[in-house]
């Protein structure tokens, strides 16, 4: 069964401070992988989306890393800031071929970071 | 920037009722999707459409039906509302790249009651 999976469930971080997410996912055959940032009231937004064949992405202070062999991937966030306070979303594509992969959501890690 | 927007943020309506959520996005996509967000759940797709006039049913489409009559417009359908459809949903397009993000709305918070 295609399944995502996140931890923590939730997490609590002092601001500066560094942080890393986890997501194992189970989907093959595997296309991408994409980590959304979700802030409350408001709808996912892409931070990152990687292929097999990329270890690690940035987009700021953000740095995602994946291993596909052990099917797991990581969300890295530095010095973080009271804006990063967020549910982080693990998503996992699919590949089927020219058409677009279905998308399996990991129920999201709720980051909160004090001043 | 991609712009999908959502027509109301905050709904409530009575069971047994009709209820239309309408999603428009201006970056010409033509993949459109349909989601409701509920706590410890995640997304869960309801129904999504890859052209005008064409739909898919998700994996949770009973109670919901969608409609596409134009490429930038998605509409979800609760034909008869319940109280457990009662949620947070999200509208998101995407093109025919595999690898591009799905660009969502900012959600309609619907209450039955």
């Amino acid at each position: 069964k295609n399944q995502v999976e996140q931890s923590p469930q939730s997490l609590i971080i002092l601001e500066g401070k560094n942080c890393t997410l986890q997501c194992n996912y189970t989907v093959s055959p595997f296309s991408n992988l994409r980590w959304y940032k979700q802030d409350t009231g408001r709808g996912p937004v892409s931070l990152t989306i990687m292929t097999f064949s990329e270890n690690t992405k940035s987009n700021g202070r953000y740095t995602a890393t994946l291993d596909a062999d052990t099917k797991q991937s990581s969300l890295h966030i530095t010095a973080s800031q009271l804006s990063d306070s967020a549910s982080y979303i693990c998503v996992v594509s699919d590949y089927r071929g020219s058409t677009l992969g279905r998308l399996y959501f990991g129920r999201g890690t709720q980051l909160t970071v004090w001043p | 920037d991609v712009k999908v927007t959502q027509s109301s943020r905050y709904l409530v309506k009575r069971t047994g009722e009709k209820v239309f959520l309408e999603c428009v996005q201006d970056m010409d996509h033509e993949n459109m999707f349909w989601y409701r967000q509920d706590p410890g759940l995640g997304l869960r797709l309801i129904y999504f459409s890859y052209d005008v006039k064409m739909k898919e049913k998700g994996d949770i489409p009973e109670g919901y039906s969608v409609s596409r009559e134009k490429k930038e417009r998605f509409s979800l359908i609760l034909e008869s509302a319940s109280t457990n459809q009662t949620s947070m949903y999200l509208c998101a397009s995407t093109g025919w790249d595999l690898n591009s993000p799905l660009h969502f709305g900012n959600g309609t918070r619907l209450t039955v009651t």
